[in-house]
C-alpha cells in the first residue's frame, strides 16, 4: 500500500520561503503513471490545488501561485518537494501531498498524506 | 475564489437520500470530468467518485455521481451517520489551465 508523508517546518516567517517534502513509501516517484501533487487547505476553508510534477519533469501550477511555487522530484530519495517563496499570512494552511493519475485519471488523487500544518508568522 | 459552486450545507436523516450540486462552466465541468472527495473531520480527503460517475473500489454503492452540461451532482442514498463530512467536487479548468475545487458542502446527518 503506497503511503505519503509530509515533513518540514511548521512555522515560517513572512517573506521567507516555505519548504516541504513528501516521502513516498511502498511506491516509486519514478513511475510514469502518476502526478505528484500538492494541495492546501487554509484553516476552516476549502481545498486549493497548488501544482504537480510528473516523472518526466513536466510541471503544472495554480496560476494564482505560479510566480512563487516550485515543485521538484528527487528520485534518489523517492521524494518530491514544494517551495513557496515570499510567504504571507494567507499562506497559513494544512499542506497535503497526494498522488494523481494511474487508473483513476491524472486529476484524481487517490493517495494522500496526512497533512502538515504550516503557520506563517513572525 | 472558487469557480465551482456548491451549497454550503446539506442535511438528512438516516436512510434518506441527499444530493449535492456542483455548478461550473464550459471551461471546466462542461468540457472535463469531475471528481468528488469526502473529507471526514480532521482527516485528509478521500477520493469518492472519479470520471464523473465511477466509484473506486471500496466506496459503497450508496454514493453515485452524475454530470450534465456544466453541472455535476453527488448523491448519497441510505444516508448513514458516518457520512457526516465535507464533500468537494473538482475539475480541470481549460481557461485557467489548472485544477479547481468546489467550495465544499458540509453534510449533516
Amino acid at each position: 500500500q503506497v503511503q505519503l508523508q509530509e515533513s518540514g517546518p511548521g512555522l515560517v516567517k513572512p517573506s521567507e520561503t516555505l519548504s516541504l517534502t513528501c516521502t513516498v513509501s511502498s511506491g516509486s516517484v519514478s513511475s510514469s503513471d502518476f502526478y505528484w501533487t500538492w494541495i492546501r487547505q487554509p484553516p476552516g476553508k476549502g481545498l486549493e490545488w497548488i501544482g504537480y510534477i510528473h516523472y518526466s519533469g513536466s510541471t503544472s501550477y495554480n496560476p494564482s501561485l505560479k510566480s512563487r511555487v516550485t515543485v521538484s522530484l528527487d528520485t534518489s530519495k523517492n521524494q518530491f518537494s514544494l517551495k513557496l517563496s515570499s510567504v504571507i499570512a494567507a499562506d497559513t494552511a494544512v499542506y497535503f501531498c497526494s498522488r494523481g493519475g494511474g487508473w483513476y485519471g491524472s486529476d484524481a488523487f487517490d493517495i494522500w498524506g496526512q497533512g502538515t500544518v504550516v503557520t506563517v508568522s513572525s | 475564489q472558487s469557480v465551482l459552486t456548491q451549497p454550503p450545507s446539506a442535511s438528512g436523516t438516516p436512510g434518506q437520500r441527499v444530493t449535492i450540486s456542483c455548478s461550473g462552466s464550459s471551461s471546466n465541468i462542461g468540457n472535463n470530468i469531475v471528481n468528488w472527495y469526502q473529507q471526514l473531520p480532521r482527516t485528509a480527503p478521500k477520493l469518492l467518485i472519479y470520471g464523473s460517475n465511477q466509484r473506486p473500489s471500496g466506496v459503497p454503492d450508496r454514493f453515485s455521481g452524475s454530470k450534465s452540461g456544466s453541472s455535476a451532482s453527488l448523491a448519497i442514498s441510505g444516508l448513514q451517520s458516518e457520512d457526516e463530512a465535507d464533500y468537494y467536487c473538482a475539475a480541470w479548468d481549460d481557461s485557467l489551465s489548472g485544477l479547481v475545487f468546489g467550495t465544499g458542502t458540509k453534510v449533516t446527518v
